[in-house]
């Protein structure tokens, strides 16, 4: 099974709705994170978490919103998705020690918004 | 900034040697990753290097000159499975400051 795991796998949808993204961890890392990457741009930071009680926004957060309900499960919402929200999402983790941790990735949810 | 510069695309031959080259904002920095990831997967771990000079891992090496803001990535005895876009990841001070680069996109090709 895999360490990271991200629900759904693929998903479409339409302008206006509401989605969530989720993710679990079987690694016992505090830190999660949620990227979106787009065709030329990298990997872009939109929310992390450092604990359960810590929530920081990243990069391009506008937009977005997330949960840490359990050290293991952290999901990402778009509570209004638009077109330009359409991307390959991945959650992460990493242990302790600050950002010399790599960071292990879930397998991507495939987000297309019509 | 903390613009990461890597090449966007290299193209190299079955069985050679390829050198991915990547340059990086020196100030505030701690170290530099390297990810790999194929075609609509997730990056995974390679290396990270935070002390000058060469880490050798099987057919992958890495190289950082921290003076220089330089690192590469040696690919040795290329294979077709190692076609893939290979990530430059700069890791600086503060709580979390991971900066990715946009990837070099490796063709590996008979």
């Amino acid at each position: 099974d895999a360490d990271v795991t991200q629900t759904p796998r693929n998903r479409i949808t339409k302008t206006g709705k509401r989605i969530m993204l989720e993710c679990s961890q079987t690694k016992g890392h505090d830190r999660m994170y949620w990227y979106r990457q787009d065709p030329g741009l990298g990997l872009r930071l939109i929310y992390y978490s450092f604990d359960v009680k810590d929530i920081n926004k990243g990069e391009i957060s506008d937009g977005y919103s997330v949960s840490r309900q359990a050290q293991a499960k952290f999901s990402l919402s778009l509570e209004s998705a638009i077109p330009n929200q359409t991307a390959l999402y991945f959650c992460a983790t990493s242990g302790a020690g600050g950002s010399n941790q790599p960071q292990h990735f879930g397998d991507g949810t495939r987000l297309s918004i019509l | 900034g903390q613009n990461i510069d890597q090449p966007t695309e290299m193209t190299a031959t079955e069985g050679a040697i390829v050198q991915i080259n990547c340059t990086y904002q020196t100030s505030g920095f701690n170290g530099l990753f390297w990810y790999q990831q194929h075609a609509g997967e997730a990056p995974t771990f390679l290396s990270y290097n935070v002390l000058d000079g060469l880490e050798e891992k099987g057919r992958f090496s890495s190289f950082l000159s921290r003076s220089k803001g330089y690192s590469y990535l040696l690919l040795k005895e290329l294979q077709m499975k190692d076609s893939a876009s290979y990530l430059c990841v700069r890791s600086g001070a503060g709580s979390y400051q991971l900066t990715f680069g946009k990837g070099t996109k490796l063709s590996v090709i008979p």
